[in-house]
């Protein structure tokens, strides 16, 4: 079975500073995708950052960007300067041949002011 | 481009009523997908649809369960005889390219 394990279900940090949540997954494909999703209280699912499998450079979108090891089967999220805004669930997802995505559990994410 | 809107935004229903979602992707998405949330988990994929087709289905999706998409734009998803365990976040998601889903508001359902 295909499975992706956030094993931190809750983390903070404060505002400004640098903080990392943890994925991993189990696959045996060898072509797939990697995402990060941030669902804010009550509102909607939004995509923070996207990896391509095949891509060994790491993704960057502005203060979010990734540390991809492909062997390690590893995908952690490392948020810089972070804002109030920032407060919100993380889920970590893989996609593979067919669309649907695959998501973890959840970190759940308190920035302190 | 006004997002995926989901309506009703919460539903509650006692214990064997039916109830049915509608979703509406954003406009020229030709891919649509449900997945079903609940309290403390991330969401779980449910079904999908490539225009009016449906091309993939969950086994979590029991015979209770049909989703349609009529004319490949909107899409309903029914649940007959409901049941305390249905009670979840339902969500919609529509993506033009294969690997960007984005995400409607959800509806979410109370059976009571």
């Amino acid at each position: 079975a295909q499975t992706v394990t956030q094993s931190q279900p809750e983390m903070s940090v404060q505002e400004a500073e640098t903080v990392t949540l943890s994925c991993t997954y189990d696959t045996s494909e060898n072509n797939y995708y990697l995402f990060w999703y941030k669902q804010p209280p009550s509102r909607q699912m939004i995509l923070v950052i996207r990896q391509e499998a095949y891509k060994q450079q790491n993704a960057t979108e502005n203060r979010f960007s990734v540390n991809f090891q492909k062997a390690a089967k590893s995908f952690s999220l490392k948020i810089s300067d972070s804002q109030l805004g920032d407060t919100a669930m993380y889920f970590c997802a893989v996609q593979y041949n067919t669309d649907k995505l695959i998501f973890g559990t959840g970190t759940r994410l308190q920035v302190f002011p | 481009d006004t997002g995926v809107s989901q309506d009703p935004r919460h539903k509650i229903t006692k214990r064997g009523q039916n109830v049915t979602f509608r979703c509406d992707p954003i406009s020229e998405h030709n891919r649509l997908y449900w997945y079903r949330q609940t309290l403390g988990q991330g969401p779980e994929f449910l079904t999908y649809f490539q225009n009016e087709a449906q091309l993939e289905k969950s086994r979590l999706l029991s015979d209770r369960f049909s989703a349609e998409r009529p004319k490949g734009s909107f899409s309903t998803l029914e649940i007959q005889r409901t049941e305390q365990g249905d009670s979840a976040m339902y969500l919609c998601a529509s993506s033009q390219t294969l690997y960007e889903q984005y995400f409607g508001p959800g509806t979410r359902l109370t059976v009571t």
